[in-house]
C-alpha cells in the first residue's frame, strides 16, 4: 500500500525559503500514471492546490505561487520536494503531499501533513 | 482558473438523516469532479471522483452526481463517523481547484 510522509521544519522565519521533502514507501515514484503533488491548509480555512509534477518533467504550479515555488523529484531517493520562497505569515499552513492521479486528476493517497508556522 | 463553489458552508443533522452538498463549477467540466471527506488533525480522504465513482472501500452510503456545473454529494443515512468536512475539487485540468468546504455537524 502507498505511504507519503512530509518531513521539514515547523518553523520558518519570514522572507527565509521553506523545504520540505515527501517520501515515497510502497510505491515507485517513477510512475507513468501518475503526478505528484503538494497542496497545503491554512490553519482553520480550505484546501489550496501548490503544484504538481511528474517524475521525468512537466510541472504544474498554481498561478498565484508560482513565482515563488519550486517543485522537484529525486528518483533515487522515492522522493519530491517543495521549496517555497520568499515566506510570510500568510504562508503559515500545514502541507500535505500527495500522488495525483495522472487520467482522472484526483489526490490520493495523501502525506498525514506539516504543519509550518512562518514566525521570527 | 476554474472557481468551485459549495453549498451550504455548513449542514446540522441527525444519524439516520440523509445529506445533501452541492458544488458548482464556473464553467463547464462534464464528470471531472472529485468529493474528500477531512475530519480534525487529519488528511483528506477521497471519496468520489469522476463525478459519481466510488473509491474502493468508501460505504455505498455516499453518492455523487452532476447536472450540467452543479455535483451532488449525498450520503443516504448518517453515520457517527461521516461528521466532517467535506470538498469537492475539480479534476478537469491545472490549475486543481476545490470548494470552500462544507462543516457536516451534528445536530
Amino acid at each position: 500500500q502507498l505511504h507519503l510522509q512530509e518531513s521539514g521544519p515547523g518553523l520558518v522565519r519570514p522572507s527565509e525559503t521553506l523545504a520540505l521533502t515527501c517520501t515515497v514507501s510502497g510505491g515507485s515514484i517513477s510512475s507513468t500514471t501518475h503526478y505528484w503533488g503538494w497542496i497545503r491548509q491554512p490553519p482553520g480555512k480550505g484546501l489550496e492546490w501548490i503544484a504538481s509534477k511528474y517524475y521525468s518533467g512537466s510541472t504544474y504550479t498554481s498561478p498565484s505561487l508560482m513565482s515563488r515555488v519550486t517543485m522537484s523529484v529525486d528518483t533515487s531517493k522515492n522522493q519530491f520536494s517543495l521549496r517555497l520562497r520568499s515566506l510570510t505569515a500568510a504562508d503559515t499552513a500545514v502541507y500535505y503531499c500527495a500522488r495525483v492521479d495522472q487520467k482522472e486528476m484526483f489526490l490520493d493517497p495523501w502525506g498525514q501533513g506539516v504543519l509550518v508556522t512562518v514566525s521570527s | 482558473d476554474i472557481q468551485m463553489t459549495q453549498s451550504p458552508s455548513s449542514v446540522s443533522a441527525s444519524v439516520g438523516d440523509r445529506v445533501t452538498i452541492t458544488c458548482r463549477a464556473s464553467q463547464g467540466i462534464s464528470s471531472w469532479l472529485a468529493w474528500y471527506q477531512q475530519k480534525p488533525g487529519k488528511a483528506p480522504k477521497l471519496l468520489i471522483y469522476a463525478a459519481s465513482t466510488l473509491q474502493s472501500g468508501v460505504p455505498s452510503r455516499f453518492s455523487g452526481s452532476e447536472s450540467g456545473t452543479d455535483f451532488t454529494l449525498t450520503i443516504s443515512s448518517l453515520q457517527p463517523e461521516d461528521f466532517a468536512t467535506y470538498y469537492c475539487q475539480q479534476t478537469k485540468n491545472f490549475p486543481l481547484t476545490f470548494g470552500g468546504g462544507t462543516i457536516l455537524e451534528m445536530k
